[in-house]
């Protein structure tokens, strides 16, 4: 199984609404990450799981809380999101956190904060 | 920033034709990588190519970096409508952690 699993595929919520984004992967990787990719733009780290500790945290705003629950599980909590936050949340592992390894990227939820 | 400019921003070309995109970047590497991404997708990741190397070719891509202009190329030969994607370069810095960032993307279509 060479696939990273996000659910939703697409999310609509209103700023005062809390949910979920959800990441699985099944190869035994070790690191996991989250980006933001906003229409015709590249996408943006967010935060960085290694070994299932916050590893990278790029300045991200109170509103997103990242969880990573084990090994092959990575949440991303969202609450009081803005219309800006409105992007493509895509997920990502790597089999650890060394430079240089390929990461496996999920299809992404596509948020719409209303 | 890290981050890598890509050139040309969109390319257009017909099937059978090569395509060529360029990478620069800012600061030294470990490694370049590049990725495709069809459009609203996750990405896929195609090559890497790290600093000690010159040239990488697999299957139709050919991949070159020159750490001195700190640039790099990528090279889609034969071209097919398959092809069309957003393709993007990727570079880590000498840091122990994987951080990876991304360049600003090259929109690529190949009509038929």
């Amino acid at each position: 199984d060479t696939e990273v699993t996000q659910t939703p595929k697409h999310l609509v919520m209103g700023m005062t609404n809390k949910k979920s984004l959800k990441c699985e992967q099944h190869m035994g990787h070790r690191a996991m990450y989250w980006y933001k990719q906003k229409a015709k733009k590249p996408p943006e780290l967010m935060f960085v799981y290694s070994y299932e500790k916050l590893s990278i945290n790029e300045s991200v705003p109170s509103r997103f809380s990242p969880e990573c629950p084990n090994s092959s599980l990575l949440n991303l909590h969202l609450h009081a999101l803005q219309p800006e936050d409105s992007a493509l949340y895509l997920c990502a592992s790597s089999q650890g956190s060394l430079v240089g390894e390929k990461l496996f990227f999920g299809s992404g939820t596509q948020l719409s904060v209303l | 920033s890290q981050q890598g400019e890509e050139d040309p921003q969109a390319l257009s070309i017909q099937e059978g034709e090569n395509a060529t995109m360029n990478c620069s970047y800012k600061t030294s590497i470990n490694n370049l990588q590049w990725y495709r991404q069809n459009s609203g997708r996750g990405l896929v990741h195609l090559i890497l190519i790290r600093s000690n190397e010159r040239e990488k070719h697999s299957g139709r891509l050919r991949v070159t970096l020159d750490t001195s202009k700190k640039s790099s190329s990528l090279l889609i030969t034969a071209s097919r409508a398959a092809d069309t994607a957003s393709y993007f370069c990727a570079t880590t810095g000498n840091t122990g952690f994987q951080k990876l960032v991304f360049g600003t993307g090259t929109r690529l279509l190949v009509s038929p």
